[in-house]
């Protein structure tokens, strides 16, 4: 079975500097993806940045960009120029064959003015 | 329509009482999941519908819960004499069914069983 592990249950950063939030995850397939998903205080999870696990190019989407270490098993998401609408939870996921999306803890992220 | 809707928005009910839960998700998407996300957890997995079959029920907690989907459209997730641990945020999402698409999620249900 999948598992997706977020190690960092909270993370702070000034607003306009840079945080990475860790994801390790755990699969036995070879073709799966990847997903980070923001969670505001209106509980809807909204899709950040996507990652194909087939594809070596780290995925990037404007301040958001993904470190992707296949062989590690690896995950993390860079959020650059932080603001302060930036400041929710995220969870990575996983999804393979089974369409059925696997997703870590969550980490707290908060922007300090 | 232009998102996935879910209501109610809130739900307070007591012990021993049913309760339904209902998802609207977008048009055109055959693939519909349910999610529960306790206070400050991570989500969990209840059920999968591809059209009106849902072939991943395996997440759901007891025969307690139970849900289904009608027209390949609007879904929903009945809960049966509820209990105090069945509070949560039931969380849904559709998909266009092919792997790798992301989900799109509604904002979820709220429910507090006193």
């Amino acid at each position: 079975a999948q598992t997706v592990t977020q190690s960092q249950p909270e993370m702070s950063v000034q607003e306009a500097e840079t945080v990475t939030l860790s994801c390790t995850y755990d699969t036995s397939e070879s073709d799966y993806y990847l997903f980070w998903y923001k969670q505001p205080p209106s509980r809807q999870m909204i899709l950040v940045i996507r990652q194909e696990a087939y594809k070596q190019q780290n995925a990037t989407e404007n301040r958001f960009s993904v470190n992707f270490q296949k062989a590690a098993k690896s995950f993390s998401l860079k959020i650059s120029d932080s603001q302060l609408g930036d400041a929710a939870m995220y969870f990575c996921a996983l999804i393979q064959g089974a369409q059925k999306l696997v997703f870590g803890q969550g980490t707290r992220l908060t922007i300090n003015p | 329509g232009a998102g996935v809707s879910q209501s109610p928005s809130n739900k307070v009910t007591e012990k021993g009482k049913d309760v339904e839960l209902r998802c609207d998700p977008i048009s055109g998407h055959t693939a519909l999941y349910w999610y529960r996300q306790s206070l400050g957890q991570g989500l969990e997995f209840l059920i999968y519908f591809q059209g009106n079959s849902a072939p991943d029920k395996s997440g759901l907690p007891s025969d307690r819960f139970s849900a289904e989907r009608t027209g390949g459209s609007v879904s929903t997730l009945t809960i049966q004499r509820t209990q105090q641990e069945d509070s949560a945020v039931y969380l849904c999402a559709s998909s266009f069914g092919r792997v790798g698409y992301g989900y799109t999620f509604g904002s979820g249900t709220r429910l507090t069983v006193v």
